[in-house]
């Protein structure tokens, strides 16, 4: 059974701060994908990771792929308040997302 | 950017009504999710269709029920809902062929349900 394992689940953080969150997921998939959700809102997605190494960049959020050690990771630049928001991780087993229990971050000025 | 519809919105019910919730994507794609997720919780799969008139049970058993008749509208009913059923209930689509086969789930603004 795949599970997927976010770390920290609550993050804040100051304006101009660089951070990672983590994502860990238990068993091989082949896609990773990154979303966030603001509060009382939907999910938006932000990356899909589909490859040994693959990288993707959006504005100060760059997302990160290692299949061999079962990584991803979310890298947040220079941190301003509007990246605040819950940041879900999510993997691809068998055709369904199984998602991870999400970063609350919180970004103060 | 994907359009996918929910409604309601905002639900308040009493115990032991039935009510549908509805979900329609405008993109013809072929696969459908609905997730339930309780307020700051990870999402959990209830139900997903790769096709119509093809359904199936998600990994978090639930009481609901869904069908898929048309393409672009995969509805879900509870028979008689009741207080644990209250929670936030999301509907996704995908489509994994095409240009950019990502496959990436596109969702719904949610509907949050009640039961009073």
């Amino acid at each position: 059974e795949l599970k997927v394992e976010q770390n920290p689940l609550f993050l804040s953080m100051q304006e101009g701060k660089n951070y990672t969150i983590y994502c860990n997921y238990s068993t091989t998939s082949d896609r990773l994908y990154w979303y966030r959700q603001d509060p009382g809102k939907s999910l938006e997605s932000l990356f899909v990771l589909l490859s040994n190494g693959a990288v993707k960049q959006e504005g100060r959020l760059m997302a990160s792929l290692d299949t061999k050690a079962r990584l991803s990771t979310l890298h947040i630049t220079a941190a301003v308040h509007d990246l605040s928001a819950t940041y879900f991780c999510a993997a691809s087993f068998t055709g369904k997302l199984i998602f991870g229990q999400g970063t609350t971050l919180q970004v103060k000025p | 950017e994907a359009d996918i519809y929910q409604t309601p919105r905002y639900l308040v019910i009493g115990t032991g009504k039935k009510i549908t919730l509805e979900c329609s994507q405008t993109m013809g794609h072929d696969k459908m999710y609905w997730y339930q997720q309780d307020p700051g919780m990870e999402l959990h799969l209830i139900h997903y269709s790769y096709g119509v008139n093809s359904t199936e049970k998600g990994d978090l058993s639930s009481e609901s029920t869904v069908s898929r008749i048309r393409t672009e509208h995969f509805p879900l009913t509870l028979e008689s809902a009741r207080p644990s059923h209250t929670s936030q209930y999301l509907c996704a689509s995908s489509d994994r062929g095409g240009a950019k086969p990502t496959d990436t789930q596109y969702f719904g603004p949610g509907t949050r349900l009640t039961v009073l």
